[in-house]
């Protein structure tokens, strides 16, 4: 099966912790991306990958960081700097920048206390 | 602030009839995605069309777009319960913005 995965689906951490959210894909896509989504609202990106160990910041990078050590990983660390961290995070994939279509992963949901 | 906004933000319809929700941007764009998120999922691509395109369809759906107007209409025809879900649209600008609107939330009542 071909696709983009995440882990794990819910996520619970005490405030001050750091937690990283991991995404997979066999898709062989050359992009990768974090979006963030709030409760009725849509996608904020967080940040992309457009080639593996490189990696920009997207509109809310703050608090966060990433890495691109292979091209099927992209795993987001949430850091205790950021302030709002209780979120549904969302990781995608696709055969190159934002021209072409995105294929997203089922979701994490992470909430902290 | 974010590229796109949609329009309604909720919409409900009988099942059989037609859905129509609009995106408006503010900036030149390259391309124009339109997306569809079931509760609590991720999304998942229905169309891309370009800033060269006016309009566009596959299956049920259609897509226009005025570059003039910065704006794009999604329409789903024939609507069925399963099309119940949160469609939002994506704008790909110069220089690597890519925005996601607020979406619509569409509910197809059986």
């Amino acid at each position: 099966d071909g696709g983009i995965t995440q882990s794990p689906k819910y996520l619970f951490r005490k405030e001050g912790q750091n937690v990283t959210l991991s995404c997979e894909q066999n898709l062989n896509h050359d992009a990768m991306y974090w979006y963030r989504q709030d409760p009725g609202q849509g996608l904020r990106l967080i940040y992309y990958s457009q080639i593996v160990n490189d990696f920009q910041k997207g509109d809310i990078a703050e608090g966060y960081s990433v890495s691109r050590e292979k091209k099927e990983s992209f795993p987001l660390t949430v850091t205790s700097a950021q302030k709002n961290p209780t979120a549904f995070y969302l990781c995608a994939s696709s055969w190159g920048g934002f021209s072409y279509e995105q294929y997203f992963g089922p979701g994490t949901r992470l909430t902290v206390t | 602030s974010q590229q796109g906004e949609e329009d309604p933000q909720a919409l409900s319809i009988q099942e059989g009839e037609n859905a129509t929700m609009n995106c408006s941007y503010k900036t030149s764009i390259n391309n124009l995605q339109w997306y569809r998120q079931n509760s609590g999922r991720g999304l998942v691509h229905l169309i891309l069309i370009r800033s060269n395109e006016r309009e566009k369809h596959s299956g049920r759906l259609r897509v226009t777009l005025d570059t003039s107007k910065k704006s794009s209409s999604l329409l789903i025809t024939a609507s069925r319960a399963a099309d119940t879900a949160s469609y939002f649209c994506a704008t790909d600008a110069s220089g690597n913005q890519f925005y996601f609107g607020t979406g619509t939330s569409l509910t197809v009542i059986p």
